[in-house]
């Protein structure tokens, strides 16, 4: 089974540029985020669904948007990139937002903004 | 905010045992998880504590203190392929989680 997917694998920007993360599901799962791993700092949440058709941000929301049209897709745009935003994105889905439900990590995209 | 503390580094040897400790101060408590990262690859689950006592699966053990805000994640019998990074993170009261760092592990022959 396919789990969760992201694309691409890795990816160089401009500063300045856009670009949107795509991230994929096919486990039917309500809940999806989107995480930056940083080296020292750990996993930080930028955004999160609770379900299709809403979102909400926590922690590092600047710069950053999401959308949810539907259940499966939860695609992360960087809409004029900065180089503070090189990092590597992870997105995650649960099957509900309940703080016991496990969160399953996508692979992973490398992004460099030069 | 939340704070959760943990090791930045430990180093075993091959079939000993390792306890990696973490901390937590948060907004209410949901449960605690800890995570398995590979270099280079996604975290994966290992377990989840949400009450007070030890969880074991196989080689590895969970263990959550919940009025001391404390939990550890004990390996036993190390193999090679246990290198790796061990994130704490806790669920608080907006059902969202917050990570430690991460405890790189380094398992050597």
């Amino acid at each position: 089974t396919a789990g969760i997917t992201q694309a691409p694998t890795s990816q160089i920007l401009a500063a300045g540029r856009s670009m949107t993360l795509r991230c994929t599901q096919d486990m039917r799962h309500n809940a999806m985020y989107w995480y930056r791993q940083d080296l020292g700092l750990g996993l930080r949440l930028i955004h999160y669904s609770n379900t299709a058709g809403t979102t909400g941000n926590v922690e590092v929301p600047d710069g950053y948007s999401v959308s949810r049209a539907n259940t499966d897709d939860f695609p992360l745009t960087l809409a004029s990139a900065v180089p503070s935003q090189t990092s590597v994105y992870f997105c995650a889905s649960s099957l509900t937002s309940g703080g016991a439900d496990t969160q399953y990590f996508g692979p992973g995209t490398r992004l460099t903004v030069l | 905010g939340q704070n959760i503390d943990q090791p930045t580094e430990m180093t075993a040897t091959e079939g000993a045992i390792v306890q990696i400790n973490c901390t937590y101060q948060t907004s209410g408590f949901n449960g605690l998880f800890w995570y398995q990262q590979h270099a280079g690859e996604a975290p994966t689950f290992l377990s989840y504590n949400v009450l007070d006592g030890l969880e074991e699966k196989g080689r590895f053990s969970s263990f959550l203190s919940r009025s001391k805000g404390y939990s550890y994640l004990l390996l036993k019998e190390l193999q090679m392929k246990d290198s790796a990074s061990y994130l704490c993170a806790v669920s608080s009261n907006d059902y969202k989680l917050s990570f430690g760092a991460g405890t790189t592990v380094t398992v050597r022959a």
